[in-house]
């Protein structure tokens, strides 16, 4: 089945270490992006990426680093700069092509709970 | 900037009613999609509408409705005959269209809590 995998569900970090969330997908999307989901604040938009080799900053993009070397992969480091790094972190991906019929839909993996301790 | 305000953080709906939940959105773009996801416990998001802003029909899926007014910059999603499997969180979204065919971002509201009761 297609979709998108994201690895861990759960992962606990000691401050001051770097931890890189993992994104698979099989849906043959070519854009991908990373949310940070906290309570009250809804999903915020970390970065995104269009194709391979390329990727933009979202809005609370600081503290974070991206890489995107195949189309399907997507992984996400949160670094030692992110001063509050607990969080829900979802991973989503669309097809692109403007008016298409499911172009741009966003499709969510099931996330993935950091805790830092 | 766009941005997406959700002014209901929490309501509450009988099984087998209707229920309404408001979402407005600012933007000085004229083409553009508008989404409602659910997100169950489970946490996993899921597409319940999409709305195209160049369509002036109102987008419907099943038990669920959208009343799209984009003078008023209003999207609010109609439940029909709620399930107890509809409880979830909602959010309301916005993307605006790209001529090159390229991904835009999608902008979230804060989201409202809904619980579907006996």
């Amino acid at each position: 089945d297609g979709g998108i995998t994201q690895s861990p569900k759960y992962l606990f970090r000691k401050e001051g270490q770097n931890v890189t969330l993992s994104c698979e997908q099989n849906l043959n999307h070519d854009a991908m992006y990373w949310y940070r989901q906290d309570p009250g604040q809804g999903l915020r938009l970390i970065y995104y990426s269009q194709i391979v080799n390329d990727f933009q900053k979202g809005d609370i993009a600081e503290g974070y680093s991206v890489s995107r070397e195949k189309k399907e992969s997507f992984p996400l480091t949160v670094t030692s700069a992110q001063k509050n790094p607990t969080a829900f972190y979802l991973c989503a991906s669309s097809a692109t092509g403007g008016k298409l019929s499911g172009a741009n839909v966003l499709t969510f993996g099931a996330g993935s709970r950091l805790t830092v301790l | 900037a766009q941005t997406v305000t959700q002014s209901q953080p929490e309501m509450s709906v009988q099984e087998a009613e209707t229920v309404t939940l408001s979402c407005t959105y600012d933007t000085s773009e004229n083409n553009y999609y508008l989404f409602w996801y659910k997100q169950p416990p489970s946490r996993q998001m899921i597409l319940v509408i999409r709305q195209e802003a160049y369509k002036q029909q109102n987008a419907t899926e099943n038990r669920f409705s959208v009343n799209f007014q984009k003078a008023a910059k209003s999207f609010s999603l109609k439940i029909s005959d709620s399930q107890l499997g509809d409880t979830a969180m909602y959010f309301c979204a916005f993307m605006k269209h790209s001529n090159t065919g390229t991904a835009s971002k999608l902008t979230f509201g804060t989201g409202t809590r809904l619980q579907v009761t006996l």
